[in-house]
């Protein structure tokens, strides 16, 4: 089945330590984001991809950083410049990043905690 | 800042029509209106989006007004596992001057009832 994987589902982590969240599409889509949800929150965007090699800060891309090598592939790590990292984070892609007739599809998320 | 305002919760009786507004009052004419909903702790599914015409599909219709400032969603039999927050957001290409900062604001949580 196509599908956005993310993993792992539930991750722990020290205060100072860098952490980094995998995310995986077999939907052949071009763009790529990266979405973090707070309790009771809307989702707020955090970094997006349109294509390999290049990729955009969103709302509140300090503390964090991507890399976007292949098509399938969009880790996200949480830096410890991160000021308050726990959270839920949601991974989504979309044929198109640059036309609005794309549905963005999500996977099932990574809740972080950092103690 | 949200584009859209919907009510904070709704309930419904299970096997009824459920009906969730959406205000987009300033919508632009290349701005498309989706709607997602997620349950609790899991990412959020996309159901359905349109720009002018009414939509349909397995899940859901989409009925948007002529003047394109309100829309609502409709579940013609909701089911227990249709309670859920919903989320309506506009999107605009980004070709045509638009952004891709998805804005999701709060939803509505909706709860069908048995």
């Amino acid at each position: 089945d196509g599908g956005i994987t993310q993993s792992p589902k539930y991750l722990f982590r020290k205060e100072g330590q860098n952490v980094t969240l995998s995310c995986e599409q077999n939907l052949n889509h071009d763009a790529m984001y990266w979405y973090r949800q707070d309790p009771g929150q809307g989702l707020r965007l955090i970094y997006y991809s349109q294509i390999v090699n290049d990729f955009q800060k969103g709302d509140i891309a300090e503390g964090y950083s991507v890399s976007r090598e292949k098509k399938e592939s969009f880790p996200l790590t949480v830096t410890s410049a991160q000021k308050n990292p726990t959270a839920f984070y949601l991974c989504a892609s979309s044929f198109s990043g640059t036309v609005a007739d794309s549905p963005l599809h999500f996977g099932n998320g990574t809740r972080l905690t950092v103690t | 800042d949200a584009k859209t305002t919907q009510p904070p919760s709704m309930d419904c009786a299970e096997g009824r029509a459920a009906n969730l507004p959406c205000n987009h009052s300033t919508i632009s004419g290349n701005e498309y209106v989706y709607w997602y909903r997620q349950i609790h702790s899991q990412g959020p599914q996309y159901i359905i989006h349109g720009l002018k015409n009414n939509e349909t599909n397995e899940m859901a219709s989409l009925i948007i007004t002529e003047d394109r400032k309100s829309s609502t969603l409709i579940l013609p039999h909701a089911t227990l596992r249709d309670t859920a927050v919903y989320y309506c957001i506009v999107r605009v290409s980004q070709t045509q001057g638009g952004s891709e900062k998805l804005v999701f604001g709060k939803g509505t949580k909706l709860t069908v009832n048995p």
